[in-house]
């Protein structure tokens, strides 16, 4: 069971630089997002989707776009990176979108931008 | 802007003593999952907790959901060194809206076990 796929693993960026962090699942699941997490703060959302074709934003979405032109697949893409988006990136999945269900995670991807 | 504060930060203890992770909020969560996450590895789902003043044991751990749904607590028996980690509770859903799956995280407790 492959679950919840990103990549890559591990991105160096120069600042100014743009990128697709892919990010896709293999469960039918609706519901996906994004999250960053940097080191004592914790996950934070920056997009989610509610299945194909439907995005919105999270609490920390400036400097992010996404698109969900699949079930399957969201890609994160940043445009022109900077330095405060150096952080650990991941994508989670979820079947209803109840308040109760559990998230799958990816593995992350650590995006170094300097 | 929902928070959660997650106490300690860090917890450095030795194996076979007991431990205590807290989570706090001034908001009301229709559910606080606990999550554990390993180096390179996306957060793990441990439990939820759905029902103020609920009780849940997996083997050694304790998940507890306060009275007013604002905060919970992590309890692990006899610490083992299998038990190190980043320690994550997540609070899902709001009072009279839809969430959408959305979880408010805490920042987070790394646990070291030492052998």
């Amino acid at each position: 069971n492959a679950g919840v796929t990103q990549t890559p693993k591990f991105r160096i960026l120069k600042i100014g630089q743009s990128m697709t962090l892919q990010c896709t699942q293999d469960m039918n699941h609706n519901y996906m997002y994004w999250y960053r997490q940097d080191p004592g703060m914790g996950l934070k959302l920056i997009y989610y989707s509610v299945g194909a074709g439907i995005t919105d934003k999270g609490e920390v979405p400036n400097g992010y776009n996404v698109s969900r032109s699949t079930t399957e697949d969201f890609p994160l893409r940043l445009e022109l990176a900077a330095p405060s988006q150096t952080s650990v990136y991941f994508c989670a999945s979820t079947n209803r979108g109840a308040f109760n269900e559990k998230l799958f995670f990816g593995s992350g991807t650590q995006l170094s931008v300097l | 802007t929902q928070l959660l504060e997650q106490s300690p930060q860090f917890l450095s203890i030795q194996e076979g003593e007991n431990l205590t992770v807290y989570c706090n909020s001034s908001s009301v969560f229709s559910s606080l999952q606990w999550y554990r996450q390993e180096p390179g590895e996306g957060p793990v789902l441990l439990v939820t907790v759905v029902t103020g003043g609920e009780v849940k044991k997996l083997k050694r751990l304790t998940f507890q959901f306060g009275d007013a749904r604002k905060d919970s607590s992590l309890h692990i028996t006899a610490a083992q060194p299998g038990d190190t980690g980043l320690y994550l509770c997540a609070g899902g859903g709001y009072a009279g809206g839809t969430s959408y799956g959305k979880l408010t995280f805490g920042q987070g407790t790394i646990l070291t076990v030492h052998p």
